[in-house]
């Protein structure tokens, strides 16, 4: 039973290149979330999936940012002409329906 | 807004005792209440939920305890374990399933 997985784990990037992240949720899990964490808070939601529907997105998410879940499986979130302001760690989660939540080791981005 | 509050940045307590993590909330439109733990470089794990139809539930040596009328929950852990020292983190949703809403955390320092 392999638990969400998220890659990169670390990625330094220069202010104004693009990353993209990867999260691949637990396999019969047909929601998936992502939040955002900055040093000291806890997370804050980005936008969740059920299946490959994006059914809400926080206002956090700015237009620089983009998430998609093509076929209902993994998921990309991709960051263009990152700011100084985006380096956090992104945490991905997953769940079955309406139950809990189980989180991935997260992706530490850290832009330059 | 902050609608989940955890008001003790830091807890230590010594090993065998217990150990007391409180959180409040303000949107009343939460029925679900979720506690996580989460070590450095790692993300959020579950530990323990609780419906807003109870009051109480345990699970081994944890137990939390909601009070409705003063939108407050707690957790308690019994009997404390130095592995218990890491950060934890109350949430709170809508519905089970849906965005989760954290508070700012609470360090715990379990002393041998």
């Amino acid at each position: 039973d392999t638990g969400v997985s998220q890659d990169p784990r670390h990625k330094i990037t220069k202010r104004g290149q693009n990353v993209t992240f990867r999260c691949d949720p637990i396999s019969e899990h047909n929601r998936l979330y992502w939040y955002r964490q900055t040093l000291g808070q806890g997370p804050e939601f980005l936008t969740y999936f059920q299946n490959e529907a994006q059914l809400e997105k926080s206002r956090l998410l700015s237009d620089r940012f983009s998430a998609e879940r093509p076929k209902g499986s993994f998921s990309t979130l991709e960051i263009q002409r990152t700011e100084q302001g985006d380096s956090a760690m992104y945490l991905c989660a997953s769940s079955y329906h309406w139950n809990t939540q189980y989180f991935g080791p997260g992706t530490r981005l850290t832009v330059l | 807004d902050q609608q989940v509050k955890q008001n003790s940045p830091s807890l230590s307590v010594q090993e065998g005792r217990i150990s007391i993590l409180n959180c409040d909330y303000t949107n009343s439109m939460f029925d679900y209440f979720l506690w996580y733990k989460k070590y450095p470089a790692e993300g959020p794990t579950f530990l323990i939920s609780i419906s807003s139809i109870k009051d109480k539930n345990e699970d081994g040596r944890f137990t939390v305890f909601l009070n409705k009328s003063a939108k407050h929950l707690s957790l308690h852990i019994v009997p404390s374990q130095p592995g218990d020292s890491a950060v934890y983190f109350c949430a709170a949703t809508k519905a089970a399933g849906n965005k989760l809403t954290f508070g700012g955390g609470t360090r715990v320092l379990v002393k041998p």
